[in-house]
């Protein structure tokens, strides 16, 4: 069965600091698809990222890169000099291709991240 | 603003009572995912339609239900609640052919309180 596991309950860090957050996952599925959303203090959940299995790219988007590392099962998220409104919790997910007529996202436990000015 | 629209925002009710929450996708998308975000349990998923018909299942408790109409709005329903079913309720939806893959944009969720 599929499994993410965001083993950092919360972190706190200082304005202009990197910060890296850590996603492992487990599946059997040889494709899959791997995610990353924030919700921030509002509730509502922001897509950032998507992933496949056969992309090992890292990916960088600004202040956010990503890397994907399939012989350890993780795909770590890394905040550039972080700023106040990055202050969310952030959720790893992933998604089997073997449910062929249909999709979900399993999501880690989050990661609750502040920034302190 | 992801354009996934959810009504209402929040909702208290008693136990045993029964509830609908309503979800309107993006213009465009076809599938439909519900999921349950509670302390204890954290992001679960419920539930997806695709264009009316359901296409996967997930711990979706018998005494909820959910379907998709023709204009493809969703809604869910809860019956006999019970406190344990206090929780933030996501809809999401998803372009294509709400396949693995598919990124899901998730509404601002209906936050249900049962006392």
């Amino acid at each position: 069965a599929q499994k993410v596991t965001q083993a950092q309950t919360e972190i706190s860090v200082v304005e202009k600091e990197d910060v890296t957050l850590d996603c492992v996952y487990e599946t059997r599925d040889t494709t899959y698809y791997l995610f990353w959303y924030k919700q921030p203090p509002s509730g509502e959940l922001v897509f950032l990222i998507r992933r496949n299995s056969f992309d090992e790219q890292n990916e960088i988007s600004g202040r956010y890169s990503w890397n994907f590392q399939k012989s350890t099962s993780s795909f770590n998220f890394t905040i550039t000099a972080s700023q106040v409104v990055d202050s969310a919790v952030y959720f790893c997910a992933l998604s089997e291709a073997w449910e062929t007529s249909g999709s979900r996202l399993t999501f880690g436990e989050g990661t609750q991240l502040t920034v302190n000015p | 603003d992801s354009g996934v629209t959810q009504t209402p925002k929040h909702l208290i009710t008693a136990t045993g009572q029964r509830v609908t929450l309503r979800c309107s996708p993006r213009s465009g998308d076809l599938s439909v995912y519900w999921y349950q975000q509670s302390l204890d349990q954290g992001l679960q998923f419920l539930i997806q339609y695709y264009n009316g018909e359901e296409r996967a299942k997930g711990n979706i408790l018998e005494r909820f239900s959910a379907q998709q109409f023709p204009d493809l709005h969703s809604e869910l329903n809860l019956s006999s609640l019970e406190l344990g079913d206090s929780a933030l309720y996501f809809c999401a939806s998803s372009p294509r052919g709400g396949l693995a893959g598919d990124e899901q944009y998730f509404g601002p969720g209906t936050r249900l309180t049962v006392t």
